[in-house]
C-alpha cells in the first residue's frame, strides 16, 4: 500500500524557517517525480514544487521560488520542503504529493499544517 | 502562467442529478487535464488524468472530456458521496496550475 506522510509542521515566526519531511513507503520511490501542494485555509490547491526521480530537476511556483528548496533522497525514501523566509501568506497545508506519469498526483499525505504567524 | 478558470464556482444539486463543471485554460494545454475531489479536512482525490482517463477505482459515472483550452467533468447520477469540491489541473507548463474549485453541494 503506497503511504506519503509528512512531518515537521506548525508555528513558526515571519521570516522563520522550517523543513518538511515526507516519508514514503508502498512503492519504488526512485522512479517517481514528487511534488509539494499547499491549500491555505479555506483555499484552493496551489502547487508549489516538483522534483524528477533522480534529483537533477526541480520546478517552483514563483512566490516560492528562492526562498523554498525541495529535495529527496532515495536511499531512505525521503521528501523534502526546506522553507526559508517565511510569510503569513505560507500558512497552508502542505501535501506530499505522488506523479503518476504524465497523468496526474495519484497519492497524497494527510497533509501538514504551517502556521507563519508571531 | 496557464491560468485555469472553473465555472461554476458552486453548483447545488440533488442526489440523481447529472452535473456538469467546466474548465477553461488560458492557452492550449493539449489533453494534459486532471480532475480531483476533494472533501474538507481529506486530500484530493485523482479522478480523471489526460482530459478523460478514468482513474483507477473512480465510478464510471465521472466523465471528463475536452481538449485545447476548454474542458468538463461529468456527473451521471449524482451520489452522497459525490458533494465534495472539485479541482481540475493543467499539467502542460510548469508551474502545474490548479482551478480555484467548484463546490458542489445538495439543494
Amino acid at each position: 500500500e503506497v503511504q506519503l506522510v509528512e512531518s515537521g509542521g506548525g508555528l513558526v515566526q515571519p521570516g522563520g524557517s522550517r523543513r518538511l519531511s515526507c516519508a514514503a513507503s508502498g512503492f519504488t520511490f526512485r522512479t517517481y517525480w514528487m511534488s509539494w501542494v499547499r491549500q491555505a485555509p479555506g483555499k484552493g490547491l496551489e502547487w508549489v514544487a516538483f522534483i524528477k526521480e533522480d534529483g537533477s530537476e526541480k520546478y517552483y511556483v514563483d512566490s516560492v521560488r528562492g526562498r523554498f528548496t525541495i529535495s529527496r533522497d532515495n536511499a531512505r525514501n525521503s521528501l523534502s520542503l526546506q522553507m526559508s523566509s517565511l510569510r503569513a501568506e505560507d500558512t497552508a497545508v502542505y501535501y506530499c504529493a505522488r506523479w503518476w506519469h504524465d497523468a496526474g498526483y495519484d497519492h497524497w499525505g494527510l497533509g501538514i499544517r504551517v502556521t507563519v504567524s508571531s | 502562467d496557464i491560468q485555469m478558470t472553473q465555472s461554476p464556482s458552486t453548483l447545488s444539486a440533488s442526489v440523481g442529478d447529472r452535473v456538469t463543471i467546466t474548465c477553461r485554460a488560458s492557452q492550449s494545454i493539449l489533453s494534459w487535464l486532471a480532475w480531483y475531489q476533494q472533501k474538507p479536512g481529506k486530500a484530493p482525490n485523482l479522478l480523471i488524468y489526460r482530459a478523460s482517463g478514468l482513474q483507477i477505482g473512480v465510478p464510471s459515472r465521472f466523465s471528463g472530456s475536452g481538449s485545447g483550452t476548454e474542458f468538463t467533468l461529468t456527473i451521471t447520477s449524482l451520489q452522497p458521496d459525490d458533494f465534495a469540491t472539485y479541482y481540475c489541473q493543467q499539467y502542460k507548463t510548469y508551474p502545474f496550475t490548479f482551478g480555484q474549485g467548484t463546490k458542489l453541494d445538495i439543494k
